[in-house]
């Protein structure tokens, strides 16, 4: 139970053009998600949170503007890289919280983005 | 604000050797701890969680890891390691409620040597 899916698993893209990732609580409804990003070889970046029917709130540091994140459902949020540019090349998971089984959280399982 | 510290971003350890993952919290709440595995290009999976309770957590594979308040540690162990035990293993840290922010450490590279 408490399963999120996150599409696609890998996308390439050309630099100047905007990708959409997908992250669908499959089994629950996910009234917080959160966007991460993890460089290669380090650890896991809080990007932002989303809640169901309200604006994301970004982390210090990252650009709104650039990554536009909808939580339009309880079951739906989006990251939209807008603009994409080489350094935006990352590993990106998306996060929802949990109440099943006591307190958690459970992840996506990332999506691979290439900007060329 | 809460802050997770890792030391040893790569451990090494032989087939049936303990294993020991030091993780330590910084946290103005009670914290809640959790352990998380990743392999290659994958999400995360997790190991082990202490919320409230016993402070010695037992989770998947054999992993436990003790919740010590006056170290502010929750170290993850395994008696035995295995092959498939090499992965990348994060700690992370949430205030439980107040943000729900999870954050996380900055990962230990686990190296299981035959």
């Amino acid at each position: 139970g408490a399963v999120v899916s996150q599409h696609p698993s890998w996308v390439i893209c050309k630099s100047g053009t905007s990708v959409k990732i997908e992250c669908r609580s499959l089994d629950f409804q996910a009234t917080t998600m959160f966007w991460y990003r993890q460089f290669p070889k380090k650890s896991l970046m809080l990007m932002a949170t989303s809640n169901e029917g309200s604006k994301a709130t970004y982390e210090q540091g990252v650009e709104k503007d650039k990554f536009l994140i909808n939580h339009a459902s309880l079951t739906l949020s989006t990251l939209t890289v807008t603009s994409a540019h080489p350094e935006d090349s990352s590993f990106y998971i998306c996060s929802a919280r949990v109440d099943r089984g006591g307190y958690g959280y459970t992840f996506g399982s990332g999506t691979r983005l290439t900007v060329v | 604000a809460q802050s997770v510290t890792q030391l040893g971003s790569h451990v090494s350890v032989s087939e049936g050797a303990l294993v020991l993952l030091r993780c330590n919290y910084s946290s103005s709440v009670p914290p809640y701890l959790f352990w998380y595995v990743q392999y290659p290009n994958q999400g995360l999976q997790l190991l082990l969680k202490y919320t409230t309770g016993a402070t010695l957590v037992k989770g998947i594979n054999g992993f436990e890891a003790e919740f010590k308040k006056s170290e502010t540690s929750f170290h993850l162990t395994k008696p035995s390691a295995h092959m498939s035990d090499a992965a990348e293993y994060f700690c992370a840290v949430s205030d439980g409620g107040a943000t729900n922010k999870l954050i996380f450490g900055t990962g230990t590279l686990l190296a299981v040597q035959p």
